[in-house]
């Protein structure tokens, strides 16, 4: 089955200041890669995601980079505020829109003033 | 996308007790799924849980200690059996709208098992 690895654990960043969050995959069959923020006690939400006809896709301040050779992709968050601070999740999955997804381990981001 | 609503928010068990978990959709879906995240950890997929027949479950998970229903397209429920501490963890709900639509999840069911 699927395997997602997420680096690193805990990121610590002065505001302002960019934040790059990486996960690799094993299964070569996967094509769709969502992002998740999960702030304490509250639901996963969706951020960003990205499928595998795609390189890079940006929204704002956010934007996922995919590299299908080397089965890697990356979130990256720009001019980062307090509250971006949360844990981030990233996933991947085969079938599209993600029937069955496989999440990472998550990133603590903490953005300080 | 879909408002998921999930009942209890929290709960606290005796060990060896059995507890139902309600999804709500405010809309139809194709697709709805069951997570457990133990605490500070990440999110695991227990099953999936298809309307009419009976739910598709992940390595490490049995229909005898997480039956599943799902009786139309727009609920599901999820009961853990025979609670031990071991089960204390959130329980969380997802749904998909279909296409190339993504998941979007419920606010969880925090579970303590005494």
């Amino acid at each position: 089955g699927e395997n997602v690895e997420q680096h690193p654990s805990t990121l610590s960043v002065q505001e302002g200041d960019s934040a790059v969050i990486k996960c690799t995959y094993s299964d070569s069959a996967s094509n769709y890669f969502p992002w998740y923020k999960q702030e304490l006690g509250k639901r996963p939400q969706l951020i960003i995601d990205i499928r595998s006809n795609v390189g890079e896709k940006k929204d704002q301040r956010i934007a996922v980079t995919l590299n299908k050779t080397a089965k890697h992709f990356s979130l990256h968050i720009t001019e980062t505020q307090p509250e971006d601070s949360a844990v981030y999740f990233c996933a991947a999955a085969s079938g599209g829109g993600g029937n069955k997804l496989t999440f990472g381990t998550g990133t603590q981001l903490k953005v300080e003033l | 996308s879909a408002v998921i609503s999930q009942k209890p928010s929290r709960d606290i068990c005796q060990r060896g007790t059995s507890l139902t978990i309600q999804c709500q959709v405010d809309s139809q879906v194709t697709m709805m799924f069951w997570y457990r995240q133990q605490p500070g950890q990440s999110l695991t997929l227990i099953a999936t849980a298809n309307q009419g027949s009976e739910a598709t479950y992940e390595s490490g998970f049995v229909i005898d200690k997480f039956p599943i229903s799902r009786p139309n397209l727009t609920f599901s429920t999820l009961t853990v059996s025979n609670m031990s501490p071991e089960d204390s963890s959130i329980y969380l709900c997802s749904a998909r709208q279909g296409g190339n639509q993504p998941q979007h999840f419920g606010d969880g069911t925090r579970l303590s098992i005494l």
